[in-house]
């Protein structure tokens, strides 16, 4: 059961774009169309941002957006805001016996 | 509003035994799978188990199997987590999670977390 890889951080300035990696294996973000991502502030709860590869929850921006190629899911925060520094985690349905599979986890700094 | 609301975290010495619990409302509960979810500290999130709505099929991951037990009470709309054999590396916020629809597979709503600290 091994984590998915991410970057340990990735910086943007206000306006531009970024884009943070999850690259996993057939068995997880790439055997299935269900890796989502997440958003956390400091000694705060995890909160769903993308779902179902590319999918946003009600109330999310416009601005993330998700996709996946093969064994890698991605995702990108168009016109980065002050609000958009945090951690962000990408995550995997794992198959039954392996339920979910998380990232390590991203840091994102605004510039 | 769903709604998920642990308890029962603290302090406890390694081989210790620890049960938090996890409240849920604002939907049906016996209609849903839920998992338990855990962050140490400074670290990325990880997931512990699965119990289905009906409790028939359980799933660990490997890191836990055979000293953690998940059950429910679709009764009391509660969750729960039995933790034996406590290590250091046990140490994290544990949060409980539901699907965000009874059909695919996202961890869609959480709660608001246990920290649970294990050191003598």
């Amino acid at each position: 059961q091994s984590a998915l890889t991410q970057p340990r951080s990735v910086s943007g300035s206000p306006g531009q774009s970024v884009t943070i990696s999850c690259t996993g294996t057939s068995s997880d973000v790439g055997g299935y169309d269900y890796v989502s991502w997440f958003q956390q502030y400091p000694g705060k709860t995890p909160k769903l941002i993308i779902y179902d590869v590319s999918e946003r929850p009600s109330g999310v921006p416009d601005r993330f957006s998700g996709s996946k190629s093969g064994n890698t899911a991605s995702l990108t925060i168009s016109g980065l805001q002050a609000e958009d520094e945090a951690d962000y985690h990408c995550c995997s349905y794992g198959g039954r016996h392996n339920h979910y599979v998380f990232g390590t986890g991203t840091s994102v700094s605004v510039l | 509003e769903v709604q998920l609301v642990e308890s029962g975290g603290g302090l406890v010495q390694p081989g210790g035994s620890l049960k938090v619990s996890c409240s849920a409302s604002g939907f049906s509960f016996r209609s849903y799978e839920m998992n338990w979810f855990r962050q140490a500290p400074g670290k990325g999130l990880e997931w512990v188990a699965y119990i289905s709505n009906s409790a028939s099929s359980i799933y660990y991951a490997d890191s836990v199997m055979g000293r953690f037990t998940v059950s429910r009470d679709n009764a009391k709309d509660s969750l729960f987590l039995q933790m034996n054999s406590l290590r250091g590396e046990d140490t994290a916020v544990y949060y409980c999670g539901r699907d965000l629809y009874s059909y695919g597979y996202t961890p869609g709503y959480w709660g608001q977390g246990t920290l649970v600290t294990v050191s003598s």
